[in-house]
């Protein structure tokens, strides 16, 4: 089983159109929790940090849910320019060897449309 | 601030030829990250350094694949002999611990084709 796991996609969403999607992982001594964006043949970029009591970025809305082992992203309104892929990450627990690696998910693709 | 900056941007080599893809770091930033990306096994940690010392090279796939950090500023990954199932999109990270453990700034990757 993979420690993050993500429905692929893609999801496809109407302009304007609220879309949101889950992430599960595996280890549950994890402590930290993110969004990554990458858009087509780009690098990753942090989106936004998920906390537990949940947290907004404007149109953008994350979720932990530590007992069930998820996290979710829900965006409102959308706009053609979120179209991309959406990486969920992980952070393992910090060890010896270890700084508390960030384990990525395959990314859920989301293509709004107009 | 330039960014971590990675070369070559496009890289096509024949089977069996030696790569080496370089990474320049965030100035002052103390973790260095190197992945590999791909459909099919999407993004995966190869190795990261620490103060140019090499903490967890557990991804490395085969000894094929070594890396070095020989000062702050500069990082190498070096694949001999190459093979076509290396193709794939190398980037580079880095961090700063203080900066929290999820910003980590990428470069623009390196995009490798073994033919």
């Amino acid at each position: 089983r993979k420690e993050v796991e993500q429905d692929p996609g893609p999801f496809n969403v109407p302009e304007g159109a609220t879309v949101a999607f889950n992430c599960t992982y595996s280890n549950s001594a994890s402590q930290s929790f993110f969004w990554y964006r990458q858009d087509c043949r780009k690098e990753p970029k942090l989106l936004m940090s998920v906390y537990s009591s949940g947290n907004e970025d404007g149109r953008f809305t994350a979720q932990l849910n530590r007992a069930s082992q998820y996290i979710s992203l829900l965006i409102r309104d959308s706009k053609l320019s979120d179209s991309a892929t959406y990486l969920c990450v992980v952070t393992s627990p910090p060890g010896v060897d270890s700084w508390g690696k960030l384990q990525f998910g395959a990314g859920t693709q989301v293509v709004v449309t107009p | 601030d330039a960014g971590v900056i990675q070369s070559p941007r496009h890289e096509v080599t024949e089977m069996g030829q030696e790569v080496t893809l370089r990474c320049k770091p965030i100035s002052g930033h103390d973790y260095l990250f190197w992945y590999r990306q791909t459909m099919m096994r999407g993004l995966e940690l190869l190795i990261y350094f620490n103060n140019n010392v090499p903490i967890d090279d557990s991804g490395m796939p085969e000894d094929r694949f070594s890396a070095k950090m020989p000062n702050a500023s500069f990082s190498t990954l070096k694949i001999q002999p190459s093979e076509p199932r290396d193709s794939a999109v190398y980037f580079c990270a880095s961090s700063l611990i203080s900066q929290g453990q999820g910003e980590m700034p990428f470069g623009s990757g390196t995009r490798l084709t073994v033919v």
